[in-house]
């Protein structure tokens, strides 16, 4: 069963970059596409981006160009990192594989538990 | 971007009512849309997939209905584990967008 968990600094300073591990364990991380998504305290849920196996990636514009996911497969990690981060970049980060049958038929399943990330001087 | 609505925001429910949660898109999205239930201090799960499709392990009191704009998530018989905000989310198109959520109370 593939599990996920986050890891990385729990507080961050203004302008600086945010930067996160999801570790797979379970299973390989060469397949699938894996993602992030991020939930401010108290508010929903936004997707962020995710990465193919292959190195291929796709970002959600709203972050406009200061994302990008990675991946280490001989460690079967992927990364976030997240440049010039403000207080409203502040939320808990999930990874998640994200499972793609066909195009448009893809969904987000299983996620890991989420790391809080707080934006603050 | 689409938009995703859903309502009502909150409800407050009993233990074996029957619940249904409405998803509105706002533009056509065939049936690229996922259910996810979300505890405190958790992560979501999901929950159908593909607008219908039961995920694995899921009880079957959860189904899912719907497509084009309008789409429905029904728990026959809640349960007291039930009570979670559940989020729509739609895998159309870029960037993928969730609902705001529908969170229910016990009565």
């Amino acid at each position: 069963q593939v599990q996920l968990q986050e890891s990385g600094p729990g507080l961050v300073k203004p302008s600086e970059t945010l930067s996160l591990t999801c570790t797979v364990s379970g299973g390989s991380i060469n397949s699938y596409y894996w993602g992030w998504i991020r939930q401010p305290p108290g508010k929903g849920l936004e997707w962020i981006g995710y990465i193919f196996y292959s190195g291929s990636t796709n970002y959600n514009p709203s972050l406009k160009g200061r994302v990008t996911i990675s991946q280490d497969t001989s460690k079967n990690q992927f990364s976030l990192q997240l440049t010039s981060v403000t207080a409203a970049d502040t939320a808990v980060y999930y990874c998640a594989r994200y499972t793609v049958v066909v195009p448009g038929y893809n969904w987000f399943d299983p996620w890991g538990q989420g790391t809080l990330v707080t934006v603050s001087s | 971007d689409i938009q995703m609505t859903q309502s009502p925001s909150s409800l407050s429910t009993s233990v074996g009512d029957r619940v249904t949660i409405t998803c509105r898109a706002s533009q056509n999205i065939s049936s690229y849309l996922n259910w996810y239930q979300q505890k405190p201090g958790k992560a979501p799960k999901l929950l159908i997939y593909a607008a219908s499709s039961l995920q694995s392990g899921v009880p079957s009191r959860f189904s899912g209905s719907g497509s084009g704009t309008d789409f429905t998530l029904t728990i026959r018989s809640l349960q007291p584990e039930d009570f979670a905000t559940y989020y729509c989310q739609q895998s159309y198109s870029f960037p993928y967008t969730f609902g705001q959520g529908t969170k229910l109370d016990i009565k």
